[in-house]
C-alpha cells in the first residue's frame, strides 16, 4: 500500500506570493490532517478534514486555508506569504475520524519564504 | 488547545543504556495518548496509541505506560541502540479537539 504522498517536497517562494501544497492520503483513508513544524516548536495543528468537511481548525490566521476532495486528496493554501511561514508542512492521514487510530505521515513539504 | 509537555528536551546515552522520557498532559477529559518516533530525513512513525489508565504497551525494546488520572506517560527504551536515535513525540487528544503534540525529546545514542 502506498504511503502518504506530499508534493512538492521543496518550495521556495517570495514574500507576498501564495502557495498550494498537496497531500494524497493512504488509499482508503478519509481523514487528513495538516501540521506545521518550525525550529524549536512542536507540530502545530493547522486543520483536519474528513469526507470533504473541515472538522477542526488550529490557531492560524485566515491566510491559511485548506480543502479536501471527494477522493480524499487534500490541499492547503497559504496566501500573502510571510517570512515566518517558512516551515516544514506535514500531512497525515488515518482511516476514519476516530482518534484511537494513529496518524500516518507524509515526508512533508519544506517551504522557504524569502 | 491544551499544552503537552515533554521532558527532557534532549538526551544523550551510551549504547546499551536504558532510558526513559516523560510526557505530561492535561488529565481532564482524556481520550487518547499517542507516541511517535521521528528519525532524521524521515516522516514521524506511530509507536503506540494508548487509551486506558494503567495501560502498558510494548514494541520490541520500547514500552510505554499511561496514567490518565495524573496526566503523564512514560516511554522506556531498554538497551538503547544507535538506530534508536530519533525525536520521540507524544500527542494528546481530549474530547473533540485535534491531536496536540509536545515538542519532543531528541535522543542520541552514542556507539
Amino acid at each position: 500500500k502506498a504511503g502518504v504522498t506530499q508534493t512538492p517536497r521543496y518550495l521556495i517562494k517570495t514574500r507576498g506570493q501564495q502557495v498550494t501544497l498537496s497531500c494524497s492520503p493512504i488509499s482508503g483513508h478519509r481523514s487528513v490532517s495538516w501540521y506545521q513544524q518550525t525550529p524549536g516548536q512542536g507540530l502545530q495543528f493547522l486543520f483536519e478534514y474528513f469526507s470533504e468537511t473541515q472538522r477542526n481548525k488550529g490557531n492560524f490566521p485566515g491566510r491559511f486555508s485548506g480543502r479536501q476532495f471527494s477522493n480524499s486528496r487534500s490541499e492547503m493554501n497559504v496566501s500573502t506569504l510571510e517570512l515566518g511561514d517558512s516551515a516544514l508542512y506535514l500531512c497525515a492521514s488515518r482511516p476514519g475520524s476516530g482518534e484511537n487510530s494513529p496518524l500516518h505521515f507524509g515526508n512533508g513539504t519544506r517551504l522557504t519564504v524569502t | 488547545i491544551l499544552n503537552v509537555e515533554q521532558s527532557p528536551q534532549s538526551l544523550h546515552v551510551q549504547e546499551g543504556d536504558s532510558t526513559n522520557f516523560t510526557c505530561s498532559f492535561p488529565s481532564s477529559n482524556f481520550y487518547a495518548l499517542h507516541w511517535y518516533r521521528w528519525e532524521t530525513a524521515k516522516s514521524p512513525e506511530a509507536l503506540f496509541v494508548m487509551t486506558l489508565n494503567g495501560d502498558e504497551k510494548k514494541k520490541g525494546r520500547i514500552s510505554a505506560t499511561l496514567n490518565t488520572k495524573e496526566g503523564y506517560s512514560y516511554l522506556y527504551i531498554k538497551g538503547s541502540q544507535p538506530e534508536d536515535s530519533a525525536t520521540y513525540l507524544c500527542a494528546h487528544h481530549s474530547g473533540n479537539t485535534p491531536l496536540v503534540f509536545g515538542k519532543g525529546t531528541r535522543l542520541s545514542v552514542i556507539a
